[in-house]
């Protein structure tokens, strides 16, 4: 089947440091992948998106690359600002059973401290 | 920017109670998704609607639940009798078309969060 495992939290940094969150994949045909960010009081906002292997999604200073042979689609960003605290989820659609339903992984709140 | 919107924001209920969760897509798309996420768990795919009918459902989307699309702009979730474990935070979302291969962005509402008592 399909799941996503992602980094458990919270993370807190200070701004300027250098930001990763873990997520790994199983899915059972050729997925998507993507990070969504949701800012306090807000919904959830596509951030970055994969769509085959090798394919790096970038925005805002936020990127991730997506590794097939290690099922993985981690989150980084070089140098965090207050203005990034949110929670963050990663996300899979398996784009060959025609269904865009998105699986995703649990969240992981991001703290950045002045 | 056009937007996905919900109401209530919060909603708390009696055991037993029907509750109907209402959101409003954006206006030209065609797709329409309610998601929800129990605290401290994944957000979980229920149910996606497309031409005035289901589309996709989960094992979660039992004979509790059902949804509607009562005019042209309102998208409804309705729970027929509240059981404790309901409660969660429940996302709507919507998109444009999207075909078997294809992807497009689902774009998410803020969330309605139900408390059942």
């Amino acid at each position: 089947g399909n799941s996503v495992t992602q980094m458990e939290g919270p993370v807190t940094l200070s701004e300027e440091a250098f930001l990763t969150i873990n997520c790994t994949y199983t899915a059972t045909g050729y997925p998507s992948l993507f990070w969504y960010v949701q800012y306090p009081g807000e919904g959830l906002q596509l951030l970055l998106k994969a769509t085959k292997a090798d394919d790096k999604g970038s925005n805002k200073g936020f990127e991730a690359t997506y590794r097939k042979e290690t099922t993985s689609f981690h989150l980084e960003k070089g140098s965090v600002q207050v203005s990034d605290s949110a929670v963050y989820f990663c996300a899979l659609s398996d784009r060959m059973t025609g269904a865009n339903n998105l699986f995703f992984g649990t969240g992981t709140r991001l703290t950045v401290i002045p | 920017e056009p937007e996905v919107t919900q109401t209530p924001s919060h909603q708390v209920t009696q055991m037993g109670q029907e509750v109907i969760l209402r959101c409003v897509p954006i206006s030209n798309h065609l797709y329409f998704y309610w998601y929800r996420q129990i605290l401290g768990q994944k957000v979980e795919f229920l149910v996606s609607f497309y031409n005035n009918e289901i589309s996709e459902k989960s094992e979660i989307f039992d004979d509790q639940f059902s949804v509607e699309r009562p005019d042209g702009s309102n998208f409804t979730l309705k729970i027929r009798s509240t059981k404790l474990e309901d409660s969660a935070m429940y996302f709507c979302a919507s998109s444009e078309f999207s075909g078997r291969g294809a992807y497009n962005e689902q774009f998410f509402g803020p969330g309605t969060r139900l408390t059942v008592l």
